[in-house]
């Protein structure tokens, strides 16, 4: 069965723009997770949407955002980009009934300059 | 906040020798997960541990969990240089899919 797919798989931005990072879930799954991966902080948890309603949000500011269709496809959105939001952006599908294991999408490298 | 630490940060070791990587947590959880990480590569599951005294087996890698010590260990026997990757662990945080990850350990294994 297909894998967790994101698009775009790299993008270059400019400070100030906003983008949106699309991710569709293995199917069946109804949990998407949203992490930012860079080389000082890591990998840290953005947020995750279960059922189209956010469940979980880690400590981001406020110009992450992201939202989930009813077919479990999500999409997390970042206005006013800063160079420190370059990143290696990862989401991961489960079922999502419970706390089980995260199947990882192969990422977005979004570049700001 | 839930932390996850990881050590050595930093692994090289050499073809046919075995070592271990160690993972500390501070939550309760009894739920943990090893992933390994190649270049430029998305995550992917080696094992996930589901209960005190989990020990799980795949290849050349073992990976174990002690709740109580709220500890992980993941054992490389016999290394080859296929396994060369940075391998994170992860615990949830209880609330849903919410993974808290460790620092990442670089593993080198020279021929």
């Amino acid at each position: 069965k297909a894998g967790v797919t994101q698009t775009p798989r790299y993008l270059i931005k400019t400070r100030g723009q906003q983008v949106t990072l699309s991710c569709s879930p293995i199917s069946g799954h109804r949990s998407v997770s949203w992490y930012q991966q860079t080389p000082g902080q890591g990998l840290q948890f953005l947020f995750e949407y279960f059922s189209e309603t956010q469940r979980n949000k880690g400590n981001f500011p406020g110009r992450f955002s992201g939202r989930q269709f009813s077919n479990s496809r999500s999409e997390m959105n970042v206005s006013t980009l800063e160079l420190g939001d370059s990143a290696l952006y990862l989401c991961a599908s489960s079922w999502g009934l419970s706390v089980d294991e995260q199947y990882f999408g192969p990422g977005t490298r979004l570049t700001v300059t | 906040e839930l932390k996850v630490e990881q050590n050595p940060l930093f692994l090289s070791m050499q073809e046919g020798k075995n070592y271990t990587i160690y993972c500390n947590y501070s939550t309760t959880s009894d739920r943990l997960y090893w992933y390994r990480q190649d270049p430029g590569k998305s995550l992917e599951s080696l094992f996930v541990l589901l209960s005190n005294g989990a020990v799980k087996q795949e290849g050349r890698l073992m990976a174990s969990l002690d709740t109580k010590a709220r500890l992980s260990t993941l054992h490389i026997t016999a290394a080859v240089h296929d396994l060369s990757a940075t391998y994170f662990c992860a615990v949830d945080g209880g609330t849903g899919n919410q993974f808290y990850f460790g620092t990442g350990t670089s593993l080198t294994v020279i021929p």
